[in-house]
């Protein structure tokens, strides 16, 4: 199986400030036939189901703000806030679909300072 | 609207059985590929089953192979998990997740929750 690690496990943000959330997986999701990251970042608020926000490791849903943005590749890959709001205070979790199971990072949770 | 509403949660003892239900609207069931997805109280995402759009393939995650099964109705638009030989482990919100092109899980209902206790 594929291991996901988040880092931080938790992050306090002033209001307007950037948070960034790292997110390592045990083999590359990198596949080479459409030089594509199997990479997929999720927002789950409490009480509530999750969110999608970004795939393919960086291309952000519709209707997602353009704050959020996800970069990297292959092993190694970061979600950014680049101006922390109110309403992002939420739990962040990264997924690969690479390969099954689809495993997920343990989540990293985001609160403002 | 995309709508996707799980039932069937409940409190049921180690070694019983309980079947859940993803009922969708808003979109053609027919032509997507579903997932089962499990949180443990106060844990993080664990992914279970995959069905695709014509019921074949399916894959499961390890800790569940053997005991639970996807299964879907395209005629009534619904997703089904029948659990089998719970465990306390077992307990958690499930929620079943649409299938974006095998990219992401692009919709997700509310979720149901399933306490194995005796």
């Amino acid at each position: 199986d594929i291991v996901m690690t988040q880092s931080p496990d938790s992050l306090a943000v002033s209001l307007g400030e950037r948070a960034t959330i790292n997110c390592k997986s045990s083999r590359s999701v990198l596949y080479s036939s459409n030089n594509k990251n199997y990479l997929t970042w999720y927002q789950q608020k409490a009480g509530q189901p999750p969110k999608l926000l970004i795939s393919w490791a960086s291309t952000r849903e519709s209707g997602v703000p353009d704050r959020f943005s996800g970069s990297g590749s292959g092993t190694d890959f970061t979600l950014t806030i680049s101006s922390l709001q109110a309403e992002d205070v939420a739990v962040y979790y990264c997924q690969q679909y690479y390969t099954t199971p689809r495993t997920f990072g343990q989540g990293t949770k985001v609160e403002i300072k | 609207e995309v709508q996707l509403v799980e039932s069937g949660g409940d409190l049921v003892q180690p070694g019983g059985s309980l079947r859940l239900s993803c009922a969708t609207s808003g979109f053609t069931f027919s032509i997507y590929n579903m997932n089962w997805v499990r949180q443990a109280p106060g844990k993080g995402l664990e992914w279970l089953a995959y069905i695709s759009s014509k019921g074949s393939p399916i894959y499961y995650t390890d800790s569940v192979k053997g005991r639970f099964t996807i299964s879907r109705d395209n005629a009534k638009n619904s997703l089904y998990l029948q659990m089998n030989s719970l465990r306390v482990e077992d307990t958690a919100v499930y929620y079943c997740a649409r299938d974006k092109d095998d990219v992401a899980f692009d919709f997700w209902g509310q979720g149901t929750m399933v306490t194995v206790s005796s």
